[in-house]
């Protein structure tokens, strides 16, 4: 098991445009949640998906969206981009939307906006 | 509002010293508390939970609800050790951890 993967590692976008980013979450888990890393800080909740719905949202604009798939797999997107829109943005699984289970996080896409 | 603090940005010490690192929370109601690790070019992933009450790696951490503080403790600090330590909690509807702004750890040899 290759555990959560995020495509793509890298990515540079202009501002006012358009991205998506991409989770594949552990095997046998059915949540996930997105957070947002600027430089030198904790990872910032955005949202979380269970049964393809949104669960749970942090406080992040609505040019954050997302989606979940019947195979478990997300997506973010992220609409009119902003330079303060660059960071980390990890994705993180779980077996279950409860606090109590472990999250197991990806990698991270690395958001560049310009 | 619920908030982790973790005010150390840094904290460098020798091999075989002693390690506190501190964590501070504020919540209305009873909090789960964790402690996440990022070693260099790795992912980040769990240390540890309050509710295990385990030891990993050699640390430990106590939750104070008197203090509102989830300290990461280890008697005798390693190199490996090293790496970006984050306190996190969950609130009441499960699932969303709020992360502090992390202590990153310099052991020295």
């Amino acid at each position: 098991d290759a555990g959560v993967t995020q495509s793509p590692t890298h990515l540079i976008k202009t501002r006012g445009q358009q991205v998506t980013l991409r989770c594949s979450p552990k095997s046998g888990h059915d949540t996930v949640s997105w957070y947002q890393q600027a430089l030198g800080q904790g990872p910032q909740f955005i949202f979380q998906y269970y049964e393809e719905e949104e669960r749970q949202r942090g406080n992040f604009p609505d040019r954050f969206s997302g989606h979940q798939f019947p195979n478990y797999s997300s997506e973010l997107n992220v609409n009119a981009l902003l330079l303060g829109d660059s960071a980390l943005y990890l994705c993180a699984s779980s077996p279950d939307y409860r606090g109590s289970y472990e999250q197991y996080f990806g990698p991270g896409t690395r958001l560049t906006v310009t | 509002a619920q908030r982790v603090t973790q005010p150390e940005k840094l904290l460098s010490v020798f091999k075989g010293a002693p390690v506190e690192l501190k964590c501070n929370y504020s919540y209305s109601g009873s909090p789960e508390l964790f402690w996440y690790v990022q070693y260099s070019r790795q992912r980040l992933q769990l240390l540890l939970r309050h509710i295990s009450r385990e030891s990993i790696k050699g640390f430990t951490a106590d939750l104070n609800k008197g203090e509102t503080s989830f300290h990461l403790k280890k008697p005798f600090a390693q190199e490996e050790d090293s790496a970006m330590y984050y306190c996190a909690l969950t609130d009441n509807q499960g699932g969303k951890l709020i992360f502090g702004q992390g202590t990153e750890l310099s052991v020295k040899p």
